[in-house]
């Protein structure tokens, strides 16, 4: 299964500034996705990170506020813009090898703010 | 009604005891289920991917699912203080690999 690396682990983030996560995976993979879990709870897809096009966004999650790039198969980043306190989560990045296998999870990053 | 119920528990249990952890769902259309384990400040591990229904077994965890009655099972033998953790249950939608969660029961192994 393919190992999934997140940086950073934890940040302390000031309202209103941007907080850009990176994903790295040790292999290619056909699909990324993007994930936040409020503390006790379950998760949430924010959206799909696409090679080579735009990311597929769920609903109630828009662009403006998670940009996201994936520039090749192993790789991509989840900025959180114009942080707020409804923002404090944690984020997860999560890839699959191809279509037939299931997902794999990083370690998540930690976002308070402050 | 949610896609896929699980209690939260905290569900508490004496080492070696056998733990049962459940899933119901409501989707006909789900044909893969999984189970993740999540423990505090990491991502969820995948624990055990199961398609049809009867059981999988790896180790000390079986995967049952019962597609008649959409009800989907993990059970833990020997449960150990390791094993207390969060437990996931989840299935992808259709074709767009979008998965389905439950909320997670919250398990913990007392010595």
């Amino acid at each position: 299964s393919a190992v999934i690396s997140q940086k950073p682990s934890r940040d302390i983030c000031q309202r209103g500034t941007s907080l850009t996560i990176q994903c790295q995976v040790d292999s290619q993979v056909t699909m990324m996705f993007w994930y936040r879990q409020q503390p006790g709870q379950s998760l949430t897809l924010i959206a799909t990170a696409n090679q080579g096009s735009e990311a597929t966004y769920e609903s109630g999650f828009v662009i403006d506020k998670f940009p996201i790039s994936r520039p090749n198969l192993t790789f991509s980043t989840l900025t959180v813009s114009n942080l707020s306190p409804e923002d404090s989560s944690i984020y997860l990045c999560s890839a699959m090898t191809d279509s037939n296998q299931p997902q794999h999870f990083g370690d998540g990053t930690r976002l308070s703010i402050l | 009604q949610k896609e896929v119920e699980q209690d939260p528990g905290p569900l508490s249990v004496p080492e070696g005891a056998i733990v049962s952890l459940n899933c119901t769902y409501s989707n006909s259309a789900f044909q893969y289920f999984m189970w993740y384990r999540q423990y505090s400040r990491k991502g969820p591990e995948l624990l055990m991917y199961t398609y049809s229904s009867g059981n999988k077994e790896d180790g000390r965890f079986t995967a049952q699912v019962d597609k008649s009655s959409k009800y989907i099972s993990l059970f833990i033998r020997d449960s150990q203080p390791s094993d207390s953790a969060t437990y996931l249950c989840a299935s992808p939608m259709d074709s767009n690999y979008q998965l389905i969660w439950g909320a997670g029961t919250k398990l913990i192994i007392k010595p």
